[in-house]
């Protein structure tokens, strides 16, 4: 696609549920990013994909955060009984190749709010 | 492990003022720096980049030099414009995990 699409674009559940959190990044970057953005704070990194697989895990809050990729493309950001303090922005970025040069392109985010 | 370290905010200033927004990192190799702006409402997106040592990154009047010496990248513009308030965040690449400051939140008062 001509940019990253994340959905929902809004997503308000209720505290306790699962939520799925979906990416769809630039046509052939290999590596993904999710972030967390708390209401005026800055960007928490959560996971860090490249193709399928996730170097990079270090961000995940607890374990009811998972993170999936399949097919080097699509990815969905999992919380399990969600919580209050999960309620942020959470943003997806993609990046061509591995290399330190290219810059990141982020969708516009999920917005999810526990109630 | 890596960081960047963010002025804080909010800052405000009038219109037609300088600009300073102060960025220091810390990384193990040799990464890539970056501006990144996110204005009202809007997704983040790129402002400015550099890649080596002494490298200009510029867009929008807006300027950053890489720094090695004192492992710095902060962000300049000589004249601000209302259209320029924002949430400013670096960033650095070393060589996979993106790393981002906490933002500066910028506002320019007519």
């Amino acid at each position: 696609g001509a940019g990253v699409s994340q959905s929902p674009s809004n997503k308000v559940t209720e505290k306790g549920k699962d939520v799925e959190l979906r990416c769809d990044p630039i046509s052939g970057h290999t590596a993904l990013y999710w972030y967390r953005q708390s209401l005026g704070q800055g960007l928490e990194f959560l996971i860090y994909f490249q193709g399928n697989s996730a170097p990079d895990k270090s961000g995940l809050p607890s374990d009811r955060f998972s993170a999936e990729r399949t097919g080097g493309s699509v990815s969905t950001l999992t919380i399990q009984r969600t919580q209050q303090e999960d309620s942020a922005v959470y943003l997806c970025a993609s990046r061509l190749g591995r290399g330190a040069v290219t810059e990141a392109f982020f969708g516009q985010g999920t917005r999810l709010t526990v109630v | 492990g890596d960081s960047v370290t963010q002025m804080e905010g909010p800052v405000t200033l009038s219109e037609e003022a300088f600009l300073t927004i102060n960025c220091t990192y810390t990384a193990t190799g040799y990464p890539s720096l970056f501006w990144y702006v996110q204005y009202p409402g809007e997704g983040l997106q790129l402002l400015l980049k550099a890649t080596k040592a002494d490298d200009k990154g510029s867009n929008k009047g807006f300027e950053a030099t890489y720094r090695k010496e004192t492992t710095s990248f902060h962000l300049e513009k000589g004249s601000v414009q209302v259209s320029d308030s924002a949430v400013y965040f670096c960033a650095l690449n070393d060589p996979q995990k993106l790393t981002f400051g906490t933002g500066t939140r910028l506002t320019i008062i007519p």
